[in-house]
């Protein structure tokens, strides 16, 4: 079955620190692998995603995450954490190998604290 | 002004109420989708449109339904609201294109309290 995990409910971190939010996927075939983040009181808005080149994305806010074919992961980072980093954030995958279907599989999210 | 805007974006009602959570976007986009999302349950797909003609259920479309009554336009309406119906709801689009990753823009989302 296709699934994405976010290991972590919640992730804390010291302001200036760097941040690591986890996120594990199953798919049948190659993924599309996404990020986005939510802040209080607001809809969803893309950080990144992956589709296929680089291991390596980049993407808003001075976030990137990397792709782990082997290990089935797409970590996200960033190397100095601000406390308007705090949010939360929500790992998505779809299956290419889905169709015309193409709906994406969500995360339940990661709620990360940046504390001064 | 957003390019996804709901409303309205906070709704209080009662049991046994018809409501309609409302959803336009200017990005021309032809995709259109409905989440609720819940503490705990991340987003789930209520429903989905492909286009004006294309209506499909998602993960849990029991007690909706929806109208898309125009490219721009995508409605969402709970005939009979009961309260595990409270929820923030997210409309949001895609647009399928030469590069269809799959990638959703979101409006800042309905609140709608069922007592």
């Amino acid at each position: 079955a296709q699934s994405v995990a976010q290991p972590e409910d919640q992730v804390n971190v010291a302001e200036g620190n760097p941040l690591t939010v986890k996120c594990t996927y199953s798919v049948s075939g190659n993924p599309y692998l996404f990020w986005y983040v939510q802040y209080p009181n607001r809809g969803l808005q893309f950080l990144l995603k992956y589709i296929t080149g680089d291991n390596l994305v980049k993407g808003s806010y001075g976030f990137e995450a990397e792709f782990n074919k082997s290990q089935t992961s797409f970590h996200l980072k960033k190397p100095s954490a601000l406390v308007s980093d705090s949010a939360l954030y929500f790992c998505a995958v779809r299956d290419i190998l889905s169709g015309n279907n193409r709906k994406l599989i969500w995360g339940l999210g990661t709620s990360l604290a940046v504390n001064p | 002004d957003a390019d996804v805007t709901q409303t309205p974006r906070n709704r209080i009602t009662k049991t046994g109420k018809r409501i309609m959570l409302e959803c336009s976007q200017t990005k021309g986009h032809d995709r259109m989708y409905w989440y609720r999302q819940d503490p705990g349950l991340g987003l789930r797909l209520i429903y989905y449109s492909f286009d004006v003609k294309d209506i499909n259920k998602g993960e849990i479309s029991d007690g909706y339904s929806v109208s898309r009554q125009a490219q721009a336009k995508f409605s969402l309406s709970l005939e009979s609201a009961i309260p595990n119906q409270t929820a923030l709801y997210f409309c949001a689009t895609s647009d399928p294109g030469l590069a269809d990753t799959g990638e959703l823009f979101f409006g800042e989302g309905s609140r709608l309290t069922v007592l």
